[in-house]
């Protein structure tokens, strides 16, 4: 079975720059997350999708963030701009049974912003 | 031993030792826990979670023990090996919206 995939693996821009990530759940997992993994710290829920719907996105700092789920499947998480303080690996999981379940994490983005 | 969101912990044992991490958890109202090991450069892997209506739940060789009286969670690995060497999640939900990672232990197995 295909895990989680996400691209890029790296990505460096300069403050104030608009960067995407891209994610590919596992088939047939209805439920999808992104965190924010700052270095030394443990994942920070950012949103949660069910099907294509946000299920919720109350840690998303909406002002710079966004993010979508067209056609209940693949995912982007889009900055812009963005701060130095986005520097961080940008994680995408997927699950069966929502959030109190086993979820799959893919390998992140690790994103510098300078 | 581990809080939710403060500095990061490590550990040291030796290969075939049994190995306990902690993790103290703040919400009263989580009911659902759940342990994650992360390596270099991956993304989080499952190792096992527990309800709160539970004490203990054991997987192949890890046990995770529940304390809700005195919030706390553990983490334990028996006959540890090279290949547990990694950062240690533990992380708390009161519900099916909201799930609180703590900073992580960092686990280094000797050989």
């Amino acid at each position: 079975e295909a895990g989680v995939a996400q691209s890029p693996r790296y990505k460096i821009i300069e403050k104030r720059q608009s960067v995407a990530f891209w994610c590919n759940p596992i088939s047939g997992h209805a439920t999808l997350y992104w965190y924010q993994q700052i270095l030394g710290q443990g994942p920070k829920l950012l949103i949660q999708f069910q099907n294509n719907g946000v299920v919720d996105d109350s840690q998303l700092p909406k002002d710079r963030f966004s993010a979508e789920r067209l056609k209940g499947v693949d995912s982007t998480l889009k900055i812009q701009p963005a701060k130095l303080e986005d520097s961080a690996v940008y994680l995408c999981a997927s699950s069966l049974r929502g959030l109190q379940s086993e979820q799959f994490f893919g390998p992140g983005t690790r994103l510098t912003v300078l | 031993g581990e809080s939710v969101g403060l500095h990061l912990p490590t550990l040291s044992v030796q290969e075939g030792d049994n190995s306990i991490i902690n993790c103290a958890y703040s919400n009263s109202a989580s009911d659902y826990f759940i342990w994650y090991k992360q390596e270099s450069g991956k993304g989080p892997q499952f190792i096992i979670d527990i309800r709160s209506n539970m004490d203990k739940r054991q997987g192949q060789r890890v046990t995770v023990l529940l304390n809700k009286t005195v919030k706390h969670l553990s983490l334990q690995i028996a006959a540890t090996q090279p290949g547990d060497s990694a950062v240690y999640f533990c992380a708390e939900s009161p519900d099916n919206n909201d799930m609180r990672f703590g900073a992580g232990t960092r686990l280094t197995v000797k050989p």
